[in-house]
């Protein structure tokens, strides 16, 4: 059971926005930034958005991000076949003093 | 461009501790702007943070493996190590190491080492 909620499966066509939700609470996403990490097959994650909503260099602006309280969610617009993998958000939790992820989320392309 | 690379043995016993190493080069790991982690990813689930050390050493473990695991660095190495005890079944898994930036982003990983508890 993972500290953070997340849908386990998400799904669209290519061209479609699709958005994820991360649930946490106050310890976590609530006092800290969340990030999300994108993990194509058979590779290790990769950082796609800081700091709730900033993109490192590299990262198409169809990937965003966005924090509302003890929730975040990562949109995806125009989506394409490559970015069919599995996405994790993450934040520090100060009440376990560790990172916490959430369980993950698989996405479709239809 | 900053690169971590683990390696350890494939298959370890049950009971027994698992001993991984992860070498960091393109940065040095003195720097006291990061943290130096562990994270593991069991077949078909999701990431789990075994624990964080720093350069001078002070370290943070999951509450949940926290009895079984310690994190060690090599700084004259540039090497940072893990070790897991008490071996069972549920411990197979895929583990990466990862740097942590002061801003709690893990921003580089390696690539990832499968280890498996099996006798």
């Amino acid at each position: 059971q993972s500290v953070l909620t997340q849908p386990p499966s998400a799904s669209g066509t290519p061209g479609q926005r699709v958005t994820i939700s991360c649930s946490g609470s106050s310890s976590n996403i609530g006092s800290n930034t969340v990030n999300w990490y994108q993990q194509l097959p058979g590779t290790a994650p990769k950082l796609l958005i800081y700091s709730n909503n900033q993109r490192p260099s590299g990262v198409p602006d169809r990937f965003s991000g966005s924090k509302s309280g003890t929730s975040a969610s990562l949109a995806i617009s125009g989506l394409q076949s490559e970015d069919e993998a599995d996405y994790y958000c993450a934040a520090w939790d100060d009440s376990l003093w560790s990172g916490v992820f959430g369980g993950g989320t698989k996405l479709t392309v239809l | 461009q900053v690169q971590l690379q683990e390696s350890g043995p494939g298959l370890v016993k049950p009971s027994q501790t698992l001993s991984l190493t992860c070498a960091v080069s393109g940065d040095s790991i003195s720097s006291g702007s990061y943290y130096w982690n562990w994270i593991r990813q069991p077949a078909g689930k999701g990431l789990e943070w075994i624990g964080r050390i720093s350069s001078s050493g002070s370290t943070n473990y999951n509450p949940s493996l926290k009895s079984r695991v310690n994190i060690s660095v090599d700084t004259s190495k540039s090497q940072f190590s893990l070790k897991l005890s008490s071996l069972t079944a549920a411990d197979t898994a895929v583990y990466y190491c990862a740097r942590l930036n002061s801003a709690y982003e893990f921003d580089y990983w390696g690539q990832g080492t499968l280890v498996t508890v099996s006798s």
